[in-house]
């Protein structure tokens, strides 16, 4: 089936270090939506992109969707322990709605103290 | 004032026992899922539900029957479970908005059941 890759797998970065992830896919969506999981919990939406080329901010992070449709870019700024966590990006393609959601292969955050 | 809630959260149990696990939402959306999500924390949709009747059902076991009661429950009936079956198990729902030509999906997951075959 459809995958979405993302990249990269993982990360190690210090506290207060600026952090970039993206994700590709082989074919267009409509919608991406980024997500975070914490260890024990389900995942958590951050922020959702309609339209392609859109740049949308949730405080520190931001995303983009991609001119081709095919991609998306989430970044952090200032990153802060509690951004620990693995990102998962999903699309869809729906013209109609109830459309599944592909997601990504997941980005895992680190942060060294 | 949990959106999304499932329980059991953990589930040990033997091979070849039958299982469930339920899923409520409290959110008024029309569409309900159960996604898998394996040890590499691959999460792939196995189900979806909108206003109790099944749209959407991947390559998934027979042994795995999907139960819509209400648009605001979604239990997950599990057969004969297998080794390979453990997993956490993710309820969500989402209402889709409509945009021309378009649809969109903002899905919101519960917990997670963590479910081990012994």
């Amino acid at each position: 089936g459809q995958q979405l890759n993302q990249s990269p797998q993982s990360m190690f970065i210090q506290e207060g270090e600026d952090v970039s992830m993206n994700c590709t896919s082989s074919s267009i969506f409509n919608t991406w939506l980024w997500y975070k999981q914490e260890p024990g919990e389900g995942p958590v939406l951050l922020i959702a992109l309609y339209k392609a080329g859109e740049l949308t901010s949730n405080g520190r992070l931001t995303a983009q969707f991609g001119i081709t449709r095919k991609d998306s870019f989430l970044n952090i700024s200032a990153s802060i322990p509690s951004d620990v966590g693995i990102y998962f990006c999903a699309g869809q393609l729906s013209n109609f709605g109830n459309e599944k959601l592909t997601f990504g292969t997941g980005t895992r955050l680190t942060i060294i103290p | 004032d949990t959106a999304v809630s499932q329980t059991p959260k953990y589930l040990v149990t033997q091979m070849g026992n039958d299982k469930s696990i339920k899923c409520e939402q409290n959110l008024g959306h029309d569409t309900m899922y159960w996604y898998k999500q394996d040890s590499k924390k691959f999460l792939k949709i196995m189900f979806s539900y909108n206003n109790k009747e099944l749209i959407i059902n991947e390559t998934v076991p027979n042994r795995f029957s999907p139960k819509s009661p209400d648009k605001a429950h979604l239990n997950l009936h599990i057969n004969s479970l297998e080794l390979g079956d453990s997993a956490v198990y993710f309820c969500a729902s989402s209402q889709e908005y409509f945009r021309p030509g378009q649809g969109h999906t903002e899905a919101f997951f519960g917990q997670g059941t963590r479910l081990t075959v012994v």
